[in-house]
C-alpha cells in the first residue's frame, strides 16, 4: 500500500474550537483520499473524502483540503463538539493504506 | 448480504497452530481489503483484492500470512504457525470498486494467540 504519514497522533481541543489533522503521501499517482472516524469499540466509518481533481470539499462542520503539489491533505473540524471525540484516520490510494491515526479529545 | 460479515468474531488459539479468518463482502462489491488493528493502534494494511486478483500483497507481515479470494466474493486470510504477536483484530472491508469509494468494514475477528 501507499505510505501515509499522519500528524498529530493526539489532539485535545476545547469544545467549540477547531481541529486540524494533516497527512502526507508519497505516490504522485494517488488520486483518492478518504477520512475515517473510529469511535471506541466500533468499526471505522467514512466521514468525508476528496479526489485529486478537487482542492477542497466541505460537509457541514467538516472540510478536507488537498495540495497535490506538496502531496498533503488535511481534515478540518470546526465548532468541535464532544461527539467528535474519536480516532481519525486518513488514507490514500493505491491500496488504501491508512495513516497511524489521530486521537481527538474534545474538552467540554 | 446487508453488510460485511466476518467469522469467527473471536478466536483463541495456541502458539504454533494455524488459523483461518473468513470475510464475506457486501454483495456486488468487487474490492475487498484486509487490515490488522492491535489494541489502541492504527489500521495496518495487509492486502487487497480487486475481483480475485491481489494487486498489492506488500502489507502481509511474513510468509506465514496468506489470503485468497474465490469467485469474486468470500475471502480467507490464513495465518500459519501463529505467534503471540499475531494477536489483534483483523478487519475486512469491501467497496464497489477498488480505490474509488467508501469502504464498508466488518465487525472484525479478534485473534488471541496464547
Amino acid at each position: 500500500g501507499e505510505n501515509v504519514e499522519q500528524h498529530p497522533s493526539t489532539l485535545s481541543v476545547q469544545e467549540g474550537d477547531s481541529a486540524v489533522i494533516k497527512c502526507t503521501y508519497s505516490d504522485s499517482a494517488s488520486n483518492y483520499f478518504p477520512w475515517y472516524k473510529q469511535e471506541l469499540g466500533k468499526r471505522p466509518q467514512l466521514i468525508i473524502d476528496i479526489r485529486s481533481n478537487v482542492g477542497e470539499k466541505k460537509d457541514q462542520r467538516i472540510a478536507v483540503t488537498l495540495n497535490k503539489t506538496a502531496k498533503h491533505f488535511s481534515l478540518h473540524i470546526t465548532e468541535t463538539q464532544p461527539e467528535d471525540s474519536a480516532v481519525y484516520f486518513c488514507a490514500a490510494t493505491p491500496g488504501l493504506s491508512f495513516g497511524a491515526g489521530t486521537t481527538v479529545t474534545v474538552r467540554a | 448480504g446487508a453488510g460485511v460479515s466476518q467469522s469467527p468474531s473471536n478466536k483463541v488459539t495456541e502458539k504454533g497452530k494455524d488459523v483461518e479468518l473468513r470475510c464475506d463482502p457486501i454483495s456486488g462489491h468487487t474490492a475487498l481489503y484486509w487490515y490488522r488493528q492491535s489494541l489502541g493502534q492504527g489500521l495496518e494494511f495487509l492486502i487487497y483484492f480487486q475481483g480475485n486478483s491481489a494487486p498489492d500483497k506488500s502489507g502481509l507481515p511474513s510468509d506465514r500470512f496468506s489470503a485468497e479470494r474465490t469467485g469474486g466474493s468470500v475471502s480467507t486470510l490464513t495465518i500459519q504457525r501463529t505467534q503471540q504477536e499475531d494477536s489483534a483484530v483483523y478487519l475486512c472491508a469491501s467497496s464497489l470498486v477498488a480505490d474509488t469509494g467508501e469502504l464498508f468494514f466488518g465487525e472484525g475477528s479478534r485473534l488471541t494467540v496464547l
